[in-house]
């Protein structure tokens, strides 16, 4: 089985400033991980995904997130945030063994002025 | 192109009531799936066709829960006997091939709310 955790409901941060959106996963096989943002009252997009290769990944809007094998972690951060970046980001893992996603609880990017 | 279209946007159902949800894909993606999410959580997997057929129905949480996608391309999620804690909105999605390394494109989801 696999799970993913996401440590953080709710981040608050001032423009400009920087962030980072933990996630924690488990799971007894190679996975692969994606984290997807969801404007309000909009579908879930894909903002990033690791494979394979490059422990690091950039993705859009500026954001980038690091595969740490070790301690099973695929944090996501931004260097600096704007207004529009506010909303709801999801991590979310697959395995070979199972295609469908798995996802956290999401936690809610507040940017404030 | 069109992205992955979910309708209704909106259900109101009473409990006891039969409800069925569609979900148009992506032209030409061959994976479908379909997520259920509740307030203030993430999307929860119910059920993943490859083509026509159910691949893994594991996330299907009773009997009253039921997809079909007879020609490949369009899907029905059926509900019979709605409960109240069926209240979600439910979330389709679709993929080029089905691999688990797949980008899953999803749809703007259907509220239901069952009174």
């Amino acid at each position: 089985a696999q799970s993913v955790t996401q440590l953080d409901s709710q981040v608050p941060v001032f423009e400009e400033a920087p962030v980072e959106l933990r996630c924690n996963y488990s799971s007894s096989v190679s996975v692969y991980l994606f984290w997807y943002v969801q404007y309000p009252n909009q579908g879930l997009q894909l903002l990033l995904k690791y494979l394979s290769g490059s422990t690091l990944v950039k993705g859009i809007n500026g954001f980038e997130a690091e595969f740490n094998k070790s301690q099973t972690s695929f944090h996501l951060r931004k260097p600096s945030v704007h207004i529009s970046d506010t909303a709801e980001y999801f991590c979310a893992v697959s395995s070979t063994g199972r295609r469908a996603l798995t996802f956290g609880s999401g936690t809610r990017l507040q940017v404030q002025p | 192109g069109a992205g992955v279209s979910q309708t209704p946007s909106n259900k109101v159902t009473e409990k006891g009531k039969y409800v069925e949800l569609r979900c148009d894909p992506i032209s030409g993606h061959t994976a479908l799936y379909w997520y259920r999410q509740s307030l203030g959580q993430g999307p929860e997997f119910l059920i993943y066709f490859q083509g026509t057929g159910a691949a893994d129905d594991s996330g299907l949480p009773n009997d009253r829960f039921f997809a079909v996608r007879p020609e490949g391309s369009v899907s029905t999620l059926k509900i019979q006997r709605t409960e109240r804690g069926d209240s979600a909105v439910y979330l389709c999605a679709s993929s080029a091939t089905g691999g688990s390394d797949n980008e899953q494109f999803f749809g703007p989801g259907t509220r239901l709310t069952v009174l």
